[in-house]
């Protein structure tokens, strides 16, 4: 079983819609929670840090952390056709003084205009 | 532009052959990552070094696999004798750590697609 499980989609939405991504983890040392996004062929962009468990807003993105369920998720408002990519979930540590990132496998989103 | 940046940005290379990739991490960053993505999956930590110092490799770095920071900066990852196997996207990120503030937050590069013929 793998440390962090995502659903890999695609996952296909229309302009404007609501959409939810989640990760589940069973490292329950995990403290650090980040989402990426990534464009084809391109490298993965920082959207979202939170630590520990709670929420975090930041414009048309809310990041969840549920530590009790070993669940999070990224919400995105009213999506648009450029935030079609893929979104990969990412954890650390607090033990692991490093910083070393455990990844899902990210779910590719498609937003139809 | 003051990103991470990894050179080159394509590679083939023939079975056999050794490669090397340069990462240039965020100026004041002293963590230097690399991970390895292949197709459909999300990174996989290879190696971090703070500074100049290696300090953890993973199982996945086998010993054709050698990583160096030299001087606390620009950092490079050789593959000797290389396998199709080797064929994926090696990706460098950096992050901040000191006394003050420690932050897990990396930064990634456009990373170095190895297609190994």
């Amino acid at each position: 079983q793998k440390e962090v499980e995502q659903d890999p989609g695609p996952l296909s939405v229309p302009e404007g819609a609501i959409v939810s991504l989640n990760c589940t983890y069973s490292n329950s040392a995990f403290q650090y929670f980040m989402w990426y996004r990534q464009y084809s062929r391109k490298g993965p962009e920082l959207l979202m840090y939170t630590y520990s468990s709670g929420n975090k807003e930041d414009g048309r993105f809310t990041a969840q952390v549920d530590k009790s369920s070993k669940y999070i998720s990224l919400f995105i408002r009213d999506s648009q056709p450029s935030d079609s990519a893929t979104y990969l979930c990412a954890m650390s540590a607090v033990y692991n003084q490093g910083g070393k990132l455990i990844f899902g496998q990210g779910t590719e989103l498609s937003v139809k205009p | 532009d003051t990103g991470v940046s990894q050179d080159p940005r394509h590679k083939i290379t023939k079975r056999g052959q050794n490669v090397t990739f340069r990462c240039d991490p965020i100026s004041e960053h002293n963590r230097l990552y690399w991970y390895r993505q292949t197709l459909g999956q999300g990174p996989e930590f290879l190696t971090y070094f703070q500074n100049e110092a290696q300090l953890e490799k993973s199982r996945l770095l086998s010993d054709r696999f050698s990583a160096e920071r030299p001087k606390g900066s620009f950092s490079t990852l050789e593959i000797q004798r290389t396998e199709q196997g080797d064929s994926a996207m090696y990706l460098c990120a950096s992050s901040l750590s000191s006394k003050s503030r420690e932050t897990y937050e990396q930064y990634f590069g456009p990373g170095t697609r190895l297609t190994v013929t």
